[in-house]
């Protein structure tokens, strides 16, 4: 079954840009019909949904962190990809990745999601 | 966009039903039948319990059941068990073509 697997920088420093990776196996990125997200969750807090990319290509980004993200695909490698910009200790949470709808799948229900990785903002 | 309202904590007892609500507005649930609910334990990722508003994965247990009225929609779960025992968020499509989350309940089985 399709399974997502975070992995990027656990620590980085305010001011410089975080990266992180979602591997996908056991099924193909490119399937049409599904989004790609990443979700966050600062320690103690809730979910805060931070953007996602389309089978298309089209990006979707929280309007309070769109100015600082980027949302990738890299279909030869099956995986896409978040970068987040200018951090600073309020970006410190632990990001996962998920697989979701588009409407006419799941409506926009997040139905596979990657264990998470945390990531501390520190210098 | 603002996060959508939900009680931060709700309680039963075992065999009982408990209802979560979630408030927004009419750019996001009130507006398209595509809220989500998600059941999160303690360390681990969510996991997807409703999508379309009332519409249950493959796997989920039929005690969860969803719905909506105008711009609040809702999460039942009935015969409470003590593995209920979780944070519970919703989520909602929006008008901008993205997605807000609720700030999380917590639900306690006593």
């Amino acid at each position: 079954q399709l399974q997502l697997q975070e992995s990027g920088s656990g620590l980085v420093k305010p001011s410089q840009t975080l990266s992180l990776t979602c591997a996908v196996s056991g099924g193909s990125i490119s399937s049409g019909g599904y989004s790609w997200s990443w979700i966050r969750q600062p320690p103690g807090k809730g979910l805060e949904w931070i953007g996602y990319i389309y089978h298309s290509g089209s990006t979707y980004y929280n309007p309070s962190l769109k100015s600082r993200v980027t949302i990738s695909v890299d279909r030869s490698k099956n995986q896409f990809s978040l970068k987040l910009s200018s951090v600073t200790a309020a970006d410190t949470a632990v990001y996962y990745c998920a697989r979701g709808g588009t409407g006419t799948t799941l409506g926009y229900g997040m139905d596979v999601w990657g264990q998470g990785t945390t990531v501390t903002v520190s210098s | 966009q603002s996060a959508l309202t939900q009680p931060a904590s709700v309680s039963g007892s075992p065999g009982q039903s408990i209802t979560i609500s979630c408030t927004g507005t009419s750019s996001d649930v009130g507006g398209y039948n595509y809220v989500s609910w998600y059941q999160q334990h303690p360390g681990k990722a969510p996991k997807l319990m409703i999508y379309e508003v009332s519409n249950r994965p493959s796997g989920v247990s039929n005690r969860f059941s969803g719905s909506k009225s105008g711009n609040t929609a809702s999460l039942t779960i009935s015969g409470l068990q003590a593995e209920d025992e979780a944070d519970y968020y919703c989520s909602s499509y929006t008008s901008s073509s993205t997605q807000v989350f609720g700030g999380g309940t917590k639900l306690t089985v006593l």
